[in-house]
């Protein structure tokens, strides 16, 4: 079963814009993280924020977590066509020792229009 | 290696039919996960080892599902009897430390298709 819903399902918008896409899941979290997959191919690992974290940044990407509200936002700022992609949510449940597998959202398909 | 690498790319099995789809993860990382993504969809946990040890196999579908890891490098997925809901992309990442707080790396996947 999965997680988290991304919304929105689809987003298309200008090379320049700013993208922001959101996550709600329905547990308690130990961390939160943000993939990037391209078509055909695996995901990549963009941002993780831990479950005590507010925000984070690296390069364009914002990441915010309001654990509340249990809900997450991924903000790529100043979109290239490169960009394009699908990005997914997943939390992970345990903490402490012991790996935890990832429960992923359904994804946003982001598309960027050059 | 650099990366996670999984073979074959692509498979086409006929209904019934037994496969076996490889993970080779990244030199040295302890944890081993595999998934199961449908079209369309996000990807669903299916098994974990940490080194050898298969620890969480709660993901697995069916008893026709099978994952084995025998020297803590190397993984292999095995599917008997394929029927057509198995067809997906399957997805093996791996993560250098027990806790997988510095993420996992994904490799490309196999693409399965029962016909």
């Amino acid at each position: 079963s999965q997680q988290g819903e991304e919304d929105p399902q689809a987003l298309s918008i200008q090379e320049g814009e700013n993208a922001t896409m959101n996550c709600s899941y329905k547990t308690s979290i130990n961390n939160l993280q943000w993939y990037r997959q391209n078509s055909g191919r695996g995901l990549v690992h963009l941002i993780l924020i831990r479950s005590n974290e507010r925000e984070k940044h690296s390069g364009r990407l914002r990441v915010t977590l309001d654990t509340s509200k249990k809900s997450s936002s991924l903000l790529i700022t100043a979109s290239r066509a490169a960009d394009t992609a699908s990005y997914f949510c997943a939390t992970t449940q345990r903490s402490g020792g012991g790996a935890d597998g990832l429960t992923f959202g359904k994804g946003t398909h982001l598309i960027i229009q050059p | 290696g650099a990366g996670v690498s999984q073979s074959p790319r692509y498979k086409v099995a006929k209904r019934g039919q037994d496969v076996a789809l490889r993970c080779d993860p990244i030199s040295g990382h302890v944890s081993l996960f595999w998934y199961q993504q449908a079209l369309g969809q996000g990807p669903e946990f299916l098994t974990y080892f940490q080194n050898e040890a298969q620890l969480d196999k709660s993901g697995l579908p069916s008893d026709r599902f099978f994952a084995e890891r025998p020297e803590g490098s190397v993984s292999t997925l095995k599917i008997q009897r394929t029927q057509q809901e198995d067809s997906a992309v399957y997805l093996c990442a791996s993560s250098l430390t027990p806790d997988g707080l510095i993420g996992y790396t994904f490799g490309s996947g196999t693409r399965l298709t029962v016909v």
